[in-house]
Order: C-alpha cells, then structure tokens, then sequence
C-alpha cells in the first residue's frame, strides 16, 4: 500500500524562526514533490527532487531527499507571514499526497 | 510556462442535476490527466487516471458511473458528476503531464456546492 506520512500536521511558529516538515513515503519512487496550497486555491508547484541526496533550495525554503530513508524535508529558514500556507509532499507518477501540513506564520 | 485551464472555477447546483468540469491543457499536449478531490482541510485524494483516446482509470471506491470521465483530445479532459448530491461537494482538482519534461501541472480546481 502506497503511504505518504507528513509531519507535523499543524505548525504555528513565530517570524524569524527555523523549522523542518517531514515526508516519510512507503515504497520506491523516482520522484518526490512539494507543494503550497493557499486556502480556495490550486496547488502551486515548490520543488521536484528527482535523485538521492537531491537539495533545492528556492528563497526560505530548502527542500533534500533520501531515497535510501525514504524521507524528504522541507526546511524553513528565518519564516515571514507570507509562508503561511499548507504545504504537501507527494510522490510517484499519479502523486499519493500526505495529508498536508498547514503552517501559520505569527509575529 | 505550461498551463492548465480548469473550468468553472465554482458551481452551485441543485441535488440531482450533472455537472461538468473542464480541464484544459493551453500550450501542451497531455497524454495523461489526473483528477482529484479534495475535502475542507483535507489532502488531495486521486480519483481517476484519464488518457487521451482511452477509458478513465478509477481509483478503488471511486463510483465510474457517477465520475464520469472523457479525454477525447491531447488537450481537454472532463469530469461529469451525474445527479450530483450534497456529499459530492467538493474541491475538485485536475492535473497533465506534458511538456519535455514530462513535468505535472495543475488546474485551478472546481468548488462544487450541491444543495
């Protein structure tokens, strides 16, 4: 069975700070994406991470991949307001999503 | 950059009627679309593989006969939900696959309100 876990579910951190969001997926896959999805809105493509060891990094966010763990990040560098959004990992051909992380930005 | 066009972007509709969702490829040919749904605060759950010229593919507990799906072209696929109920609302998301890279894009989703 084709399983995609995201934590946390829920992250309410302060402007300024660091935090991770974790996607553990079941089975093997050649790709691994991450998405924004803003509240009544489509999704909005983040990175695509294609290989072992795969970093993007795209302004405060940096996204890795461990083929081997099965396990990619999405790291946060120093959040503003405007990152304030949910955010999901998916993987595979037709995407198995995770259940989505809904992140709130605070002052 | 490539780009899906789904439509309408929002319907209300009485219980019972059929709703059609359009979704477009613009400037690429899509072999291959994907529609989901997705409920309120929830992830996006795969309903269907549609490729152009061939039957749908339905996710299990996915009802064919109320999900109608047609992709008679490298651009267009839709999604007609028949006699639509109030549980049928929804978020309804499309996605393609084309361009060089074969890369995955999305439509800008459907809310369906079914009174």
């Amino acid at each position: 069975e084709l399983k995609v876990e995201q934590n946390p579910l829920f992250l309410s951190m302060q402007e300024g700070k660091n935090y991770t969001i974790y996607c553990n997926y079941s089975t093997t896959s050649d790709r691994l994406y991450w998405y924004r999805q803003d509240p009544g809105k489509s999704l909005e493509s983040l990175f695509v991470l294609l290989s072992n060891g795969a970093v993007k990094q795209e302004g405060r966010l940096m996204a890795s991949l461990d083929t081997k763990a099965r396990l990619s990040t999405l790291h946060i560098t120093a959040a503003v307001h405007d990152l304030s959004a949910t955010y999901f990992c998916a993987f595979g051909y037709a995407l198995n999503f995770g259940k989505g992380t809904s992140l709130l930005v605070t002052p | 950059g490539a780009v899906v066009s789904q439509h309408p972007s929002r319907v209300i509709c009485k219980s019972g009627t059929s709703v059609k969702i359009e979704c477009r490829s613009l400037d690429f040919q899509a072999t291959t679309m994907f529609w989901y749904r997705q409920f309120p605060k929830q992830s996006l759950m795969l309903m269907a593989t549609s490729n152009e010229g061939s039957k749908a593919t339905y996710e299990q507990g996915v009802e064919k006969d109320k999900f109608l799906i047609n992709h008679a072209s490298l651009t267009l696929s839709t999604l007609t939900v028949t006699s639509a109920h109030p549980e049928d609302s929804s978020f309804y998301i499309c996605s393609a696959i084309g361009g060089v890279k074969e890369k995955l894009f999305f439509g800008s989703g459907t809310q369906l309100s079914v009174l």
